[in-house]
């Protein structure tokens, strides 16, 4: 089957980094996508990564490893407006989107 | 418009009633797909159009039908509605469903059915 696993809900401390881990399992992989959704508002794209390894833009990075299985997606200097929802959703054989329930991020002061 | 609209932004509606929810996009994109997002779960795709006059079921399109007449509008209806499909509904977009291309997303509908 196709699965997507994220932690539920993490907790980090303003001007810290965390790291949000993302495992799947999907057929005919085509690619990762992360996505930051606030509370009642619509998700918006962060980043997308194909290859193997590390994808930087500005404070958030996204790794993936194929053979693994596995992404995270990094935020540095982190700031109180990173309070979110963050998405992983993988890309099938179709090219649909299987997505993760999402980790809540909770930034503290 | 900029982007991609929905319309309405909240209903509330009685079991049994027959419920359009409204979707355009401005943004000339191929693509477009409709989700529902439920509380501990990820978004699931309901159905997808990768061009007009073509659409396609998703994970989850029992109770749901779709058209696609133009490029521009994707309308989601909901034939007889039952409680179950109480949940938060978006349209999204992209430049073209059959290769990767990032998806817009509208600001969503919330649709309560009593």
């Amino acid at each position: 089957g196709q699965n997507i696993d994220q932690p539920t809900e993490m907790t980090a401390t303003e001007g810290a980094i965390v790291q949000i881990n993302c495992t799947y399992q999907t057929s005919g992989f085509n690619g990762l996508f992360w996505y930051q959704q606030h509370a009642g508002e619509a998700p918006t794209f962060l980043s997308y990564n194909v290859l193997d390894g590390l994808e930087e833009k500005g404070r958030f990075s996204s790794f993936l490893s194929r053979s693994k299985g596995y992404s995270y997606l990094l935020l540095k200097e982190l700031q109180m407006k990173d309070s979110a929802s963050y998405l992983c959703a993988s890309i099938d054989s179709n090219y649909q989107l299987i997505w993760g329930a999402g980790t809540k991020l909770i930034i503290k002061p | 418009i900029a982007g991609i609209t929905q319309a309405p932004t909240s209903q509330i509606l009685a079991a049994g009633r027959r419920m359009t929810l409204r979707c355009t996009q401005d943004m000339r994109h191929n693509a477009m797909y409709w989700y529902r997002q439920d509380l501990g779960l990820g978004l699931r795709l309901i159905h997808y159009s990768n061009t007009a006059g073509t659409t396609g079921k998703g994970e989850v399109p029992d109770g749901y039908s779709v058209s696609r007449a133009n490029t521009d509008d994707f309308p989601l209806t909901l034939a007889s509605a039952v409680p179950s499909q109480t949940s938060v509904y978006f349209c999204a977009s992209s430049g073209d469903g059959t290769d990767y291309n990032e998806q817009f997303f509208g600001p969503g509908t919330r649709l309560t059915v009593l």
